[in-house]
C-alpha cells in the first residue's frame, strides 16, 4: 500500500504566485517523521524540513511555509511568491521509528512544479 | 563540509552484466542508504549500510548488495542486470547515533545513471 501521496502529477504557475503540494501519508505508527525534497533538474535530491509526529507546529522558512495536520494525516507545503528557480519536482517522504524501518525514507511519486516567467 | 560524492556519473550496461556504483559519505557522517528512482517515479529505498554492517533492506532481490567501508563510504553491486535495473541510483548518508536511527535527514548525491541495454 502506498504510504505517501502526491496526488497532484504537475502544478504550473506563473512567477509570483502561491503554489501548494498537498501530501497525505499514512502509518499506524505513533512515532514517525516526515520530509519534504526538492529534486531540481540536476537529479540531487535537497533536503528541506523534517517534522516529527509529535511536533504539529507550522514552519516558515523565507518563502517556504508547511502545514502539519496529524487530524487528516497531511503534511502540505506552501512556495509564497514563486520563482522560476522553484521549478523542480519535490517530494514528501515518510520514515517510521520502527526495526523494520531504519533508515528507510519513504517517498511519494513527486510533485512537479512549473514555474514560468 | 563535502558533500555526498558519487561515481561514474552515467553507465551503460548489458543484461546479464554485473555493476559497480559507488558513494562517498558527506564529512561526519556514519551511514549511508541507497535508492533506486525509475523515471517519472519516487525514490524507492534499496537498503542502507550502518558501521559496515546492512541495517535495514527494501523490497529488492539479493543480486543487489552493498558494503560499507571502515571511511564509511560504499558500494552497491547489481548481478544479473535487468532491463528494468534502468533508473538513477542515488547515495544518501546521515549521521546516526544509535542503530535504530530514523529521525536523522538525509543528504543525497547527484546520483549515477545506469542504463541497461
Amino acid at each position: 500500500a502506498q504510504k505517501v501521496t502526491q496526488a497532484q502529477t504537475e502544478i504550473s504557475v506563473v512567477e509570483k504566485e502561491d503554489v501548494t503540494l498537498d501530501c497525505v501519508y499514512e502509518t499506524r505508527d505513533t512515532t514517525y517523521y516526515l520530509f519534504w525534497y526538492k529534486q531540481p533538474p540536476s537529479g540531487e535530491l535537497v533536503f528541506l524540513i523534517r517534522r516529527n509526529s509529535f511536533d504539529e507546529q507550522n514552519e516558515i522558512s523565507g518563502r517556504y511555509s508547511w502545514n502539519f495536520q496529524k487530524s487528516t494525516s497531511s503534511f502540505n507545503f506552501t512556495i509564497t511568491a514563486s520563482q522560476v528557480v522553484d521549478s523542480a519536482v519535490y517530494f514528501c517522504a515518510l520514515s517510521e521509528d520502527r526495526t523494520d524501518s531504519w533508515g528507510k525514507l519513504q517517498f511519494g511519486a513527486g510533485t512537479q512544479v512549473v514555474v514560468t516567467p | 563540509e563535502t558533500g555526498v560524492t558519487q561515481s561514474p556519473t552515467h553507465l551503460i550496461k548489458t543484461r546479464g552484466q554485473q555493476v559497480t556504483l559507488r558513494c562517498s559519505s558527506q564529512s561526519g557522517h556514519n551511514t549511508v542508504s541507497w535508492y533506486q528512482q525509475a523515471l517519472g517515479q519516487g525514490p524507492q529505498f534499496i537498503f542502507q549500510y550502518y558501521r559496515e554492517e546492512e541495517n535495514g533492506r527494501g523490497n529488492f532481490p539479493p543480486r543487489f548488495s552493498g558494503l560499507q567501508f571502515p571511511n564509511y563510504s560504499s558500494e552497491l553491486n547489481v548481478n544479473a542486470l535487468e532491463l528494468d535495473d534502468s533508473a538513477l541510483y542515488l547515495c544518501a548518508s546521515s549521521w546516526v547515533l544509535t542503530s535504530g536511527g530514523s529521525y536523522n535527514e538525509q543528504f543525497f548525491g547527484p546520483g549515477t545513471r545506469l542504463t541497461v541495454l
